[in-house]
């Protein structure tokens, strides 16, 4: 969706746990999706993406699922840290040389 | 391997000054992208570009912001005269292909007082 900016959702979970953060996306055109983490003080890094032909992807303790009917978007972290505390952005593009356009954003907040 | 590299890091100055941020991309990306990230309005694609020629620049707020990339590794986000209004964290970003994940860098922090 739009990134708008205004008041982040927090999810607070103990470390260990899984996670799950959740993205609404706007444009039934987007062909391809990116999950971003953002740390206080740097610039957002990439964690996964995955393209409209799966419905999903696993990386490194992360699982990103797409559900294309009901445009959702959704990041599994498996046995959440301290270290994954952060900002969290999901973005979505439609092809060619569509602009990729970012989420509000979810905090997560992991408490040893 | 060295990132996208942006300088510089925090940058402080009077409204009416010419302000400019600077971005090396990562070797071999050939498209690039300038955010700019408030409170209020989260990151927004300012001006991107392809193979060193601007793309889509419609997110540019209005003309005292001018971007250029006059080589495949540097481009520059100039803003004359700067307000107080443009005070933000500015984000370069590079990728290999224009649908292939975007690489940032740690951004430029700018107060315009």
């Amino acid at each position: 969706g739009e990134s708008v900016g205004l008041h982040l959702p927090t999810l607070s979970v103990q470390e260990g746990d899984n996670s799950i953060i959740n993205c609404a996306y706007s444009n039934s055109a987007s062909d391809y999706f990116i999950w971003y983490k953002q740390e206080s003080g740097k610039g957002p890094q990439f964690i996964i993406d995955i393209r409209s032909n799966m419905d999903k992807r696993q990386g490194q303790r992360v699982t990103v699922l797409l559900n294309k009917t009901v445009k959702h978007l959704s990041l599994q972290i498996a046995a959440t840290q301290p270290g994954d505390s952060a900002v969290y952005f999901c973005a979505e593009k439609g092809a060619g040389f569509q602009k990729l356009v970012f989420g509000t954003g979810t905090r997560l907040l992991v408490s040893p | 391997d060295a990132g996208v590299i942006q300088s510089p890091r925090h940058e402080v100055t009077e409204m009416g000054q010419e302000v400019t941020l600077r971005c090396k991309p990562i070797s071999g990306h050939n498209s690039l992208f300038w955010y700019r990230q408030t409170m209020m309005r989260g990151l927004e694609l300012l001006i991107y570009f392809n193979n060193n020629v601007p793309i889509d620049d419609s997110g540019m707020p209005e003309d005292r912001f001018s971007a250029k990339m006059p080589n495949a590794s540097f481009s520059t986000l100039k803003i004359q005269p700067s307000e107080p209004r443009d005070s933000a964290v500015y984000f370069c970003a590079s990728s290999v292909g224009i649908n292939q994940p975007q690489h940032f860098g740690d951004g430029t922090r700018l107060s315009i007082l």
